[in-house]
């Protein structure tokens, strides 16, 4: 059974800063995976999609990177602002049921 | 674009009540799905439909119904609520012909069992 861990649960920093978010997943043979945003009280955003054949995706500030084979991705937030404070999510897509498994997300909070 | 929508955003039932929440898209996908979100514990799946007229159940299908009679629709039907079931739900939608396509989230419904 496919497990999905973030690390950390809960980030504080200071506006400016560039930050790195984790996502590690134990079942190597994902079709891809997605990075979310979800802000208090309302549904996920996508943020980025990085197929299984891809290293890394980028979207504006942010960069995604995928290692496929150690079961890690990370979430790079550049030159962070207020404005990035939410919960960030990532998923995995398996095969079978083609459903997305899920991370318990990190907490982000940027100090103005 | 209207995207994924879930109907109601809010809502609030006694124990033993039964209600079906809302879920529609507007973009042609084939594979749609419903999920809980729970704290510390993420989205868990509760069922999953390929395309019309074929549903599966997902990791929590205990106490929920499902049903896809059009591509676009897909109701998620508690039978007869309980506590546990107090959660936010959200229903997702991909393009599934394609495995590698990016999944789309509704806002949400957030339900209380009192």
């Amino acid at each position: 059974k496919q497990e999905v861990t973030q690390i950390p649960a809960a980030l504080s920093v200071p506006e400016g800063e560039n930050l790195v978010l984790n996502c590690s997943f134990t079942d190597s043979a994902i079709y891809n995976l997605q990075w979310f945003r979800q802000d208090p009280g309302k549904g996920l955003t996508s943020l980025l999609l990085i197929q299984s054949s891809q290293r890394e995706q980028t979207s504006g500030r942010l960069n995604a990177s995928l290692d496929k084979s150690s079961g890690r991705s990370t979430l790079y937030i550049a030159a962070s602002q207020p404005g990035d404070s939410a919960t960030y999510l990532c998923a995995v897509r398996g095969s079978g049921r083609r459903a997305l498994t899920f991370g318990s997300g990190t907490r982000l909070q940027v100090q103005p | 674009n209207a995207g994924v929508t879930q109907t109601p955003k809010f809502q609030v039932l006694k124990t033993g009540q039964s209600m079906t929440l809302q879920c529609a898209q507007d973009m042609n996908h084939e594979y749609m799905s419903w999920y809980r979100q729970d704290p510390g514990m993420g989205l868990r799946l509760i069922h999953y439909s390929v395309g019309a007229g074929i549903t599966d159940q997902g990791e929590v299908p205990n106490g929920y119904n499902v049903s896809r009679s059009t591509t676009e629709d897909f109701p998620l039907r508690l039978l007869s609520a309980a506590p546990s079931q107090t959660s936010v739900y959200f229903c997702a939608s991909s393009y599934s012909r394609v495995m590698n396509t990016e999944a789309f989230f509704g806002q949400g419904t957030r339900l209380t069992v009192v």
